[in-house]
This record gives structure tokens, C-alpha cells and sequence, in this order.
């Protein structure tokens, strides 16, 4: 069983859509849990990160992490066009020194 | 705004020839890493470094690979006897903190190909 695993999509929506993204793992050692935003042919950029099950919200984003079924999401609302973008999640152990385990990516176009 | 800058953004090399990618992290992080991607497949970690040692290294990281930073700017990558399967882009980060959290900067990348 591949450790990180996410849909790569592509996912296409309307402008104003709420999204949603989700990943899922099978290492329960994960502590820390990431969201990364990758537009064409740049590197992943930072979006949010989360330590253990909760939610956290910034502006239009909010990641969840559910520790127990091993499930994480990115739920962007009221999607722009400017959101399209390849979205990447990420997690590491909690002892790592930025050696994160990535997602395949999702592929998200919101048509104007 | 500050950020990691990455060169070149584009190598074609021989198999079997040595490739240098070279990166500027930004000033104050004290955290650096090498990742790559190969053409439709996930950003695999290779390698972390601090205070001028590797502190955590992937199965991809073998022999052929090493990292320097050779002035106070740099760090480098270095390939030796590149494979064909060495052609991917190559990302260098850097963080302030030690990267538990996963806040790390990334460059644009350096596209490797190998023929």
C-alpha cells in the first residue's frame, strides 16, 4: 500500500465552486499534515499546514485532518480561476527534518 | 519577497557526465533540502542539510549524489555519472526552522535531461 495517496484528477468547477481535495494515508506516525499549491512548471508553494486531527482555516482554505480514518481534505470556497493549480498534499514525521511524503497532486481548473 | 532561486533552469547533459545545480536558499533559513520530480510522478525528498552536514538522506540519495555549500550563499547539488533515469526537475528548499512542520520554500526547479 503506497503510503500517501491522492486522486490526481484533473477536477474541473465553476468559478465560485467550494472544492474539495483529499488525500489519504496508511502510516498512522504522521504528525504533520500539508497542503501545498503548485502552478505550472514552478515549485510547490506552501498553503497550510496542520499538527494532528482538527481543522484550521485561512481566508477561503480549510484543511482537515481525521487521524482516526487517516484522511485529509483542502476545501477551498468560492474558487477563482486563479486558483488552478496542481494541489499537493504533504506529511511528515513528527522527528523529520523536512523529509515530507508527498501526494501525487490534483489537478484543479476553475473555468471562469 | 524573499525566495529560493534555482540555476540552471534547464540542463541537457550526456549520460555519464557530471551536472552541478546550484541554489541560493534564502538568507536567513538555516535548513536546506534537495527534492526531485520526474515527469508525472510525486516530489520525492532527497536530502537535508544543516549546519554544513546531511542530516537526513532518502534510498534515492546513493553514492552518486552529494550536496555542498560552498561559500555562505550556495548549496549545490552535484550528479556523478548521470542515468538516463536521473532526467527530472530538481527542487531546492530551504527553511528557518528544522522542517518538522513542513514550512518549507521551494525554488522554481532545474529541469535535468539526460540523454
Amino acid at each position: 500500500q503506497k503510503e500517501v495517496e491522492q486522486d490526481p484528477g484533473p477536477l474541473s468547477v465553476p468559478e465560485g465552486a467550494i472544492v474539495s481535495l483529499n488525500c489519504t494515508y496508511s502510516n498512522s506516525a504522521f504528525q504533520y499534515f500539508m497542503w501545498y499549491r503548485q502552478y505550472s512548471r514552478k515549485g510547490p508553494e506552501l498553503l497550510m499546514y496542520t499538527y494532528s486531527s482538527g481543522n484550521k482555516e485561512d481566508g477561503r482554505f480549510t484543511a482537515q485532518v481525521d487521524k482516526s480514518s487517516k484522511y485529509i481534505s483542502l476545501f477551498i470556497r468560492d474558487s477563482q480561476p486563479s486558483d488552478s493549480a496542481t494541489y499537493l498534499c504533504a506529511m511528515n514525521y513528527g522527528g523529520s527534518q523536512g523529509n515530507l511524503i508527498f501526494g501525487k497532486g490534483t489537478k484543479l481548473s476553475v473555468k471562469p | 519577497e524573499p525566495e529560493v532561486t534555482q540555476t540552471p533552469s534547464h540542463q541537457v547533459t550526456q549520460m555519464g557526465q557530471e551536472v552541478i545545480l546550484r541554489c541560493v536558499p534564502i538568507s536567513n533559513h538555516l535548513y536546506f533540502y534537495w527534492y526531485r520530480q520526474i515527469l508525472g510522478q510525486k516530489v520525492e525528498f532527497l536530502v537535508s542539510f544543516y549546519n554544513n552536514e546531511i542530516s537526513e538522506k532518502s534510498e534515492i540519495f546513493d553514492d552518486q549524489f552529494s550536496v555542498e555549500r560552498p561559500d555562505g550563499s550556495n548549496f549545490t547539488l552535484k550528479i556523478r555519472s548521470t542515468k538516463l533515469e536521473d532526467s527530472a526537475m530538481y527542487f531546492c528548499a530551504s527553511s528557518r526552522d528544522r522542517g518538522s512542520t513542513g514550512e518549507l520554500f521551494f525554488g522554481e526547479g532545474s529541469r535535468l535531461t539526460v540523454l
